[in-house]
């Protein structure tokens, strides 16, 4: 099935350094979502998006909806352990049966070193 | 307010068996989504229902099949397992097909 383009695939930081991860996709999406996956568990959500050049915060994280609508980023500032996991981006069409499905990324990989 | 939960967690089957997977939406939600997360890669989407109605598929064939309860409770169900099918099955609700989804901590299933 379709998958969205993200990158990078993986990214080993520090303690206390900014990171951005980003979503790209050859069709247009009018939500984007973006989720986090520890092992073993379900995606929680971080952030949702809902019109084109949105930029929306939740405490240390960023995200915007790109102009084009076939792009999304994502910023985690001051990064911690407990950032450690997968980041996933989403799309989401809308406006009907299969429309509203979620199509996802491959993830990002983020270790935080103490 | 309780979350999306799943059960089992674990499960062990071999091939040609059928496997019922279920998952209890949240409270409030009466749209849930079915995705397969095979290792290493990103959920993908196998079917919706809305209101006890299938309401969009994915890619996978008829053997994958689903039912949602008045309650927007709702079943996977898989006949025939194959080895590709050994996969962490994710359920999520939303309010409504088009408002953000929310995931349950999944269903790890083994078909040896």
């Amino acid at each position: 099935g379709q998958q969205l383009n993200q990158s990078p695939q993986s990214m080993f930081i520090q303690e206390g350094e900014d990171v951005s991860m980003n979503c790209t996709s050859s069709s247009i999406f009018n939500t984007w979502l973006w989720y986090k996956q520890d092992p073993g568990e379900g995606p929680v959500l971080l952030i949702a998006l809902y019109k084109a050049g949105e930029l929306t915060s939740n405490g240390r994280l960023t995200a915007q909806f790109g102009i084009t609508r076939k792009d999304s980023f994502l910023n985690i500032s001051a990064s911690i352990p407990s950032d450690i996991g997968i980041y996933f981006c989403a799309g989401q069409l809308g406006s009907g049966g299969s429309n509203y499905k979620l199509t996802f990324g491959k993830g990002t990989l983020l270790t935080v070193n103490p | 307010e309780t979350g999306v939960t799943q059960s089992p967690t674990h499960l062990i089957k071999t091939r040609g068996q059928q496997v019922t997977l279920r998952c209890s939406s949240q409270s409030g939600h009466n749209t849930v989504s079915w995705y397969q997360q095979a290792l290493g890669q990103g959920p993908q989407f196998i079917f919706q229902y809305y209101r006890e109605e299938e309401n969009g598929r994915g890619n996978f064939p008829p053997r994958f099949s689903g039912l949602q309860f008045p309650n927007y409770s709702s079943e996977l169900n898989v006949n025939a397992l194959e080895l590709d099918d050994s996969a962490l099955y994710l359920c999520a609700s939303s309010p409504t097909p088009e408002y953000e989804q929310y995931f349950g901590p999944g269903t790890r299933l083994t078909v040896t």
